[in-house]
């Protein structure tokens, strides 16, 4: 069974631009969530999808946005770009929604400039 | 008090050591436990998980979790250069997960 997949895996960009991040979960789960991580802080949590819908939220301003499509991939969007949304960009999916055995992807590295 | 708590480390061990890692939590809603392993650039993986209190053992793993203190740990026996990595504990309960900053082992051959 093919893992969780992101792309793409390394993309730098300069402050004030805008990314869209992908993630392809593992087949037949629906749920799909995004970390940030970063040294300082550790694995934060962004948001979790399930059935094309946001179920839960962490504490990240408005720039940072997500969406699921029917086909259970997401997308993630970053606006407006700062040095310090500078990370590890994490998903992992899970069969149903809050699963506790989260499966991650390798992660796209975030770099901005 | 953060909802996590996990010493980052880093910890350096000799090759065939025992290897101790753990968490304090204050969310008494948290009912599974989780160590994740992360190799540098790689995301983390699912190394054990374990529900309510008690002990599970999987090969070289224990995971062990004392609810009534709100501590978790992870013993790493006969410790080998390929488990140098990045330990994270999570735990999960009422709708909410949460993860530690994670832990780095280094095993030294």
């Amino acid at each position: 069974k093919a893992g969780v997949t992101q792309t793409p895996r390394y993309l730098i960009k300069t402050r004030g631009q805008q990314v869209t991040l992908s993630c392809s979960p593992i087949s037949g789960h629906r749920s799909v969530s995004w970390y940030q991580q970063t040294p300082g802080q550790g694995l934060q949590f962004l948001f979790e999808y399930f059935s094309e819908t946001q179920r839960n939220k962490g504490n990240f301003p408005g720039r940072f946005s997500g969406r699921q499509f029917s086909n259970s991939r997401s997308e993630m969007n970053v606006s407006t770009l700062e040095l310090g949304d500078s990370a590890l960009y994490l998903c992992a999916s899970t069969l149903g929604q809050g699963g506790y055995e989260q499966y991650f992807g390798p992660g796209t590295r975030l770099t901005v400039t | 008090q953060k909802e996590v708590e996990q010493d980052p480390g880093p910890l350096s061990v000799p090759e065939g050591a025992i290897v101790s890692l753990n968490c304090t939590y204050s969310n008494s809603a948290f009912q599974y436990f989780m160590w994740y392993r992360q190799y540098s650039r790689k995301g983390p993986e699912l190394l054990m998980y374990t529900y309510s209190s008690g002990n599970k053992e999987d090969g070289r793993f224990t995971a062990q979790v004392d609810k009534s203190s709100k501590y978790i740990s992870l013993f790493i026996r006969d410790s080998q250069p390929s488990d140098s990595a990045t330990y994270l504990c999570a735990m999960s309960g009422n709708n909410r997960l949460a993860f530690g900053k994670g832990n780095q082992v280094v095993v030294i051959p």
